[in-house]
């Protein structure tokens, strides 16, 4: 059975940082790409970043370049989001999904970042 | 950036009925391969949200054959043949074709 589970998240102030980090199993961790997106009530849905299998390559949406950063360890199956510099705009829940097919075929059960003073 | 717009936002129907949810995008979505970089997305209440739709018109596993997805380049469908209670949730579509990936904004299916 496939697993994503995500922890990390929080409260945290204007400025701050996290990193989520998302355990997954039941597939092949190290052959599949992976992403992070992330869900809020005003905006919905907005992706937020894409990694390949070997970590050659990441992607990010604009608002978070410089910010986030994507990474994994494909021996420990983990991923992860590092998030610098928050904004009150990045609060959101958020989950790590596969990306199979240019399409998220499974998806973590996320968690709350919350950025506030 | 590719803007995905739904329609409806709101989608009350009686079990039983059929249900169908329009997507439109700001650019073509079909790739070279003629592959449309297309998905659905349902969350229903209190989870996250599992695909149904993937590459325009695939049933992803595990989805009921009741749901199918249509249409190429900009404009596409979602076809729910007979709504069912547990179909009650929000409907996303997405594409993948150009970074950054882009969702619609939702519709939401109601029981009547």
């Amino acid at each position: 059975e496939v697993q994503l589970v995500e922890s990390g998240g929080g409260m945290v102030q204007p400025g701050g940082s996290l990193r989520l980090s998302c355990a997954a199993s039941g597939f092949t961790f190290s052959s599949s790409w992976m992403s992070w997106v992330r869900q809020t009530p005003e905006k919905g849905l907005e992706w937020v970043a894409n990694i390949k299998p070997d970590a050659s390559e990441e992607y990010n949406v604009g608002s978070v370049k410089g910010r986030f950063t994507i990474s994994r360890d494909n021996a420990k199956n983990f991923l992860y989001l590092q998030m610098n510099n928050l904004r009150a705009e990045d609060t959101a829940i958020y989950y790590c999904a596969r990306l199979y097919l240019n399409a998220f075929d499974y998806w973590g059960q996320g968690t709350l970042v919350t950025v506030s003073s | 950036d590719i803007v995905m717009t739904q329609s409806p936002l709101s989608l009350p129907v009686t079990p039983g009925e059929p249900a169908s949810i329009s997507c439109r995008s700001s650019q073509s979505l079909l790739y070279s391969n003629g592959y449309n970089y297309f998905d659905w997305y349902v969350q229903k209440p209190g989870q996250s949200p599992q695909l149904l739709i993937y590459l325009g018109s695939s049933r992803a596993s595990g989805v009921p054959d009741r749901f199918s997805g249509s249409g190429s380049g900009t404009d596409f469908t979602l076809e729910i043949s007979r709504v069912e209670a547990e179909d009650v949730g929000v409907y996303y579509c997405m594409q993948a074709l150009q970074i950054p990936y882009t969702f619609g904004q939702g519709t939401k299916l109601e029981i009547k």
